[in-house]
């Protein structure tokens, strides 16, 4: 079935620092690929989104390519802010998008001033 | 739009009782989907609806678990009894059919089973 595997964390930077957050991804066909961020106590919020091979996400100052050769979509920002701190989840969808998104387990960002 | 609205935001409740929580998602959204977040497990799919219809409830964990949409702006996830492993934070998520572009969660329930 499909699977997002997410890199461990917490993830802890200082405040400017460049961030990459790893995501691969196992799926038949062809999904869409999705971040979403978790803020404390609160509900996931829908960051970015990709949904065909070579796309670019973006939002916020996040970007995410969709690369189907390596099956991956990781996060990236350039200069990072002690309001980024939250959890951060990679999903996808199948390529109906009507069953449900996969998510990975999340990796738990800290940015320290 | 007010987003997707559950409810309670909050539930402490004794083991052996019944714990209903309920969900309002986005209007003209056709798919509905409760996930149940545990440090453990992460993010779990326990069931979801289209147009109404129940369509994969393999994520249920148990018969003590049941979910309705008895109607397009409402959705109720009921558990009977609980028990402390239930203790979790459930999210509600909608989406319109053929959700490729992301669904939209709700702010959740964080229940606590005593």
């Amino acid at each position: 079935g499909d699977s997002v595997t997410q890199m461990e964390g917490p993830v802890t930077l200082s405040e400017e620092a460049f961030l990459t957050i790893n995501c691969t991804y196992t799926a038949t066909g062809y999904p869409s690929l999705f971040w979403y961020v978790q803020y404390p106590g609160e509900g996931l919020q829908l960051l970015l989104k990709a949904t065909k091979a070579d796309d670019k996400g973006s939002n916020k100052g996040f970007e995410a390519t969709y690369r189907k050769e390596t099956t991956s979509f990781h996060l990236e920002k350039g200069s990072v802010q002690v309001s980024d701190s939250a959890v951060y989840f990679c999903a996808l969808s199948d390529l109906r998008g009507a069953d449900g998104l996969t998510f990975g387990k999340g990796t738990h960002l800290i940015i320290q001033p | 739009d007010a987003g997707v609205i559950q409810s309670p935001r909050h539930e402490v409740t004794e083991m052996g009782q019944e714990v209903t929580l309920r969900c309002k998602p986005i209007s003209g959204h056709n798919s509905l989907f409760w996930y149940r977040q545990t440090m453990m497990r992460g993010l779990e799919l326990l069931i979801y609806f289209n147009n109404n219809v129940p369509i994969d409830d393999s994520g249920m964990p148990e018969d003590r678990f049941s979910a309705k949409m008895p109607n397009a702006s409402f959705s109720t996830l009921k558990i009977q009894p609980s028990e402390p492993r239930d203790s979790a934070v459930y999210f509600c998520a909608s989406s319109p059919i053929g959700g490729r572009n992301g669904y939209t969660f709700g702010s959740g329930t964080r229940l606590t089973v005593v």
